[in-house]
């Protein structure tokens, strides 16, 4: 199984600030990478795909990068909005390789 | 509008089976993989399982390998998790999901399973 690993496990940002967050395959997943916003009491909503395109209706404000096994999600003005968890997921290899998600970065007010 | 909604969600002692139910509209359901997601309380995203469009392939995590079943019905639109031998670790908001190559760009609201004496 790949494990991903995402850090900061909590980021403090002021709103209108640049918000960079990490995450780490144990192996190279490729470009096989997506990005989650998810809210309280919500279900996830995609935002980034294949490691770097924008899922449809997501602000330019969201940027994805990376490939191999180092990944960015880049948020350039937070809104407030914008504050709520983030969870990085590989999809190398499916199927049938396991799909796996990382721990998941809060995005807090500073 | 594109959605999905999932049913069955409940109360249910250790040892017990459930079936829960995702119903796809919007959508040309039949063409897409689906899979489930689950999330303990305050806890992260896991992948539990998959299938295929024509749901001849399914997959599991190995957490539920031998106790649950992933099934669709294309003429009715909806995806089911057959879950049997539950346990307490199984309690989890269960989301529905649209593959999109292996993304989820498509989540239901989720059903809540507790499992619990």
């Amino acid at each position: 199984e790949i494990v991903m690993t995402q850090s900061p496990a909590t980021l403090s940002v002021s709103p209108g600030e640049r918000a960079t967050l990490s995450c780490r395959a144990s192996q190279s997943v490729s470009s096989n990478l997506a990005w989650y916003q998810q809210k309280p009491g919500q279900a996830p909503r995609l935002l980034i795909y294949g490691a770097s395109t924008r899922a449809t209706g997501i602000p330019a404000r969201f940027s994805g990068s990376g490939s191999g096994t180092e990944f960015t999600l880049t948020i350039s003005s937070l809104q407030s909005e914008d504050f709520a968890v983030y969870y990085c997921q590989q999809y190398n290899n499916w199927p049938p390789t396991p799909l796996t998600f990382g721990g998941g970065t809060k995005v807090e007010i500073k | 509008e594109v959605q999905l909604v999932e049913s069955g969600g409940n109360l249910i002692q250790p040892g017990g089976s459930l079936r829960l139910s995702c119903a796809a509209s919007g959508f040309t359901f039949s063409i897409y993989g689906m899979s489930w997601v689950r999330q303990a309380p305050g806890k992260g995203l896991e992948w539990v399982s998959g299938l295929s469009s024509s749901g001849a392939g399914t997959f599991y995590a190995d957490s539920v390998k031998g106790r649950f079943t992933i099934s669709r019905d294309n003429s009715k639109n909806t995806l089911y998790l057959q879950m049997s031998r539950l346990r307490a670790e199984d309690t989890a908001v269960y989301y529905c999901a649209k593959d999109l190559y292996g993304a989820f760009d498509v989540w239901g609201q989720g059903t809540m399973v507790t499992v619990s004496s």
